[in-house]
């Protein structure tokens, strides 16, 4: 069965520093991926995913994340944090049947 | 429509009380899932939907759950006898094809009282 770890219950980071949320996931076959986040009250919205093609993906709101096989990672990050990134961002791999999520890490950028 | 909409987005049921959430899925969006969010924790999934096949029911929690979704378009799902640890938001998200990932409705918060 796939699964997917977020290591990382809570990332703190400066306003204008590089951020980076860490995912890695288990899937046999060739992986489809995904990175959702989430705001306060709001369902879960789309930031980018991986199907094929070039490991580095661009997104919405300026984020990427970059997918490397051979450590079975697919880690988010952002040149320049902004205060208003803070949120709880959830890493999926798409399984059988339906995606599987991470366990969620907290993004907070302080000003 | 634009966009999943889900509805109620809050209920407070007593204890032993059914209650039936709603998802209108995107139009022309074959696939559709129910999740559950606990509190503080990641998404659980519970039942999947595609096109007139039979529905995917492996990870709803007990027997007092069910959901169905009709002409391939607007679901309920239905918990009967509430217990206080069904209390959770329920999302639903729908999509046109796996490798597309979901668009998530906002979600019904259910806490029973």
């Amino acid at each position: 069965a796939q699964s997917v770890a977020q290591p990382e219950d809570q990332v703190n980071v400066a306003e204008g520093n590089p951020l980076t949320v860490k995912c890695t996931y288990s899937v046999s076959g060739n992986p489809y991926l995904f990175w959702y986040v989430q705001y306060p009250n709001r369902g879960l919205q789309f930031l980018l995913k991986y199907i094929t093609g070039d490991n580095l993906v661009k997104g919405s709101y300026g984020f990427e994340a970059e997918f490397n096989k051979s450590q079975t990672s697919f880690h988010l990050k952002k040149p320049s944090a902004l205060v208003s990134d803070s949120a709880l961002y959830f890493c999926a791999v798409m399984g059988r049947r339906a995606l599987t999520f991470g366990s969620g890490t907290r993004l907070q950028v302080q000003p | 429509g634009a966009g999943v909409s889900q509805s109620p987005s809050n209920k407070v049921t007593e204890k032993g009380k059914d209650v039936e959430l709603r998802c209108d899925p995107i139009s022309g969006h074959t696939a559709l899932y129910w999740y559950r969010q606990s509190l503080g924790q990641g998404l659980e999934f519970l039942i999947y939907f595609q096109g007139n096949s039979a529905p995917d029911k492996s990870g709803l929690p007990s027997d007092r759950f069910s959901a169905e979704r009709t002409g391939g378009s607007v679901s309920t799902l239905t918990i009967q006898r509430t217990q206080q640890e069904d209390s959770a938001v329920y999302l639903c998200a729908s999509s046109p094809q796996r490798i597309y990932g979901y668009t998530f409705g906002s979600g019904t918060r259910l806490t029973v009282v």
